[in-house]
C-alpha cells in the first residue's frame, strides 16, 4: 500500500533563515506529487505541483520554491522566510493515470517563523 | 482557473439532526469532486467522492449529491454524532493538466451533544 512521509512535523524558525522540508512516498510510482499551505483556521493553498522528475510548476508567486530530486521525493525549500510563512505544509500525491483523481495528503508540517 | 466557494462557514446542529454543506465551482471542465474531513491539527482526510458522471453517491451516514448544470454539489450527514465534529471541505479537479484540486474555505460543523 501507499504511504506518504513528511519531516519535520514541526519547525520553528527565525525571520530570514533558511528552510526545507521533505516529502517521500512510497508504494507508487510516477506520482503527481503537490505541496499545499494551510494558514491557521484557513483553507489549503496550493502552492507548487510535479507530474514527474525536475518538472515544477508554481501556483502562487511567492519567496518559496520547490524541486523534485527523485520520482517520489519532493522539496519545498525557502532561502529567507518571511513571518507570512508560517503554516501547516500539506504534501499530497496522486497517481499519474486517467482514473486516479484521489489526492492523499501527508501528515503535514508545521511551520511557526518568528 | 476554478474557483470553488462553499457554505455555511460554520454549522451547528444537535445530535442526531442532519447537517448539509453547499459547494459551487466554476469550471465547468472540473469532473471529479472530494470531500475532505480535517480534524484539528490533522492532515485531512477523504471521507466521499463524486465524478461528474454520477448524480449521487452514499455511504453508510454521508451522501454527495452532483448538479452539473447549476455547477453546484453538496455534502450530507444523516444523524449526526459528535465525533463528526470537525472542518470540512469540498474541493474540485478537473483529469487534464495540473490535476490539483482547488478547494473550498471549509465549513466547521459542531455536533452538540
Amino acid at each position: 500500500s501507499q504511504t506518504i512521509h513528511q519531516w519535520p512535523a514541526t519547525l520553528v524558525q527565525p525571520v530570514g533563515s533558511p528552510l526545507s522540508l521533505e516529502c517521500t512516498v512510497e508504494g507508487t510510482s510516477n506520482p503527481n506529487l503537490y505541496w499545499y499551505r494551510q494558514a491557521a483556521g484557513r483553507g489549503l493553498q496550493l502552492l507548487f505541483y510535479s507530474v514527474g522528475i525536475g518538472q515544477i510548476s508554481s501556483e502562487v508567486p511567492q519567496n518559496l520554491s520547490a524541486s523534485r530530486p527523485q520520482d517520489r521525493q519532493f522539496i519545498l525549500s525557502s532561502k529567507k522566510l518571511l513571518l507570512s510563512d508560517s503554516g501547516f505544509y500539506l504534501c499530497a500525491w496522486r497517481g499519474p493515470g486517467a482514473n486516479t483523481d484521489t489526492q492523499y495528503f501527508g501528515p503535514g508540517t508545521r511551520l511557526t517563523v518568528l | 482557473g476554478e474557483n470553488v466557494e462553499q457554505h455555511p462557514s460554520t454549522l451547528s446542529v444537535q445530535e442526531g439532526d442532519s447537517a448539509v454543506i453547499k459547494c459551487t465551482y466554476s469550471d465547468s471542465a472540473s469532473n471529479y469532486f472530494p470531500w475532505y474531513k480535517q480534524e484539528l491539527g490533522k492532515r485531512p482526510q477523504l471521507i466521499i467522492d463524486i465524478r461528474s458522471n454520477v448524480g449521487e453517491k452514499k455511504d453508510q451516514r454521508i451522501a454527495v449529491t452532483l448538479n452539473k448544470t447549476a455547477k453546484h454539489f453538496s455534502l450530507h450527514i444523516t444523524e449526526t454524532q459528535p465525533e463528526d465534529s470537525a472542518v470540512y471541505f469540498c474541493a474540485a479537479s478537473r483529469d487534464t493538466g495540473r490535476r490539483a484540486l482547488t478547494f473550498g474555505s471549509g465549513t466547521r460543523l459542531q455536533v452538540q451533544p
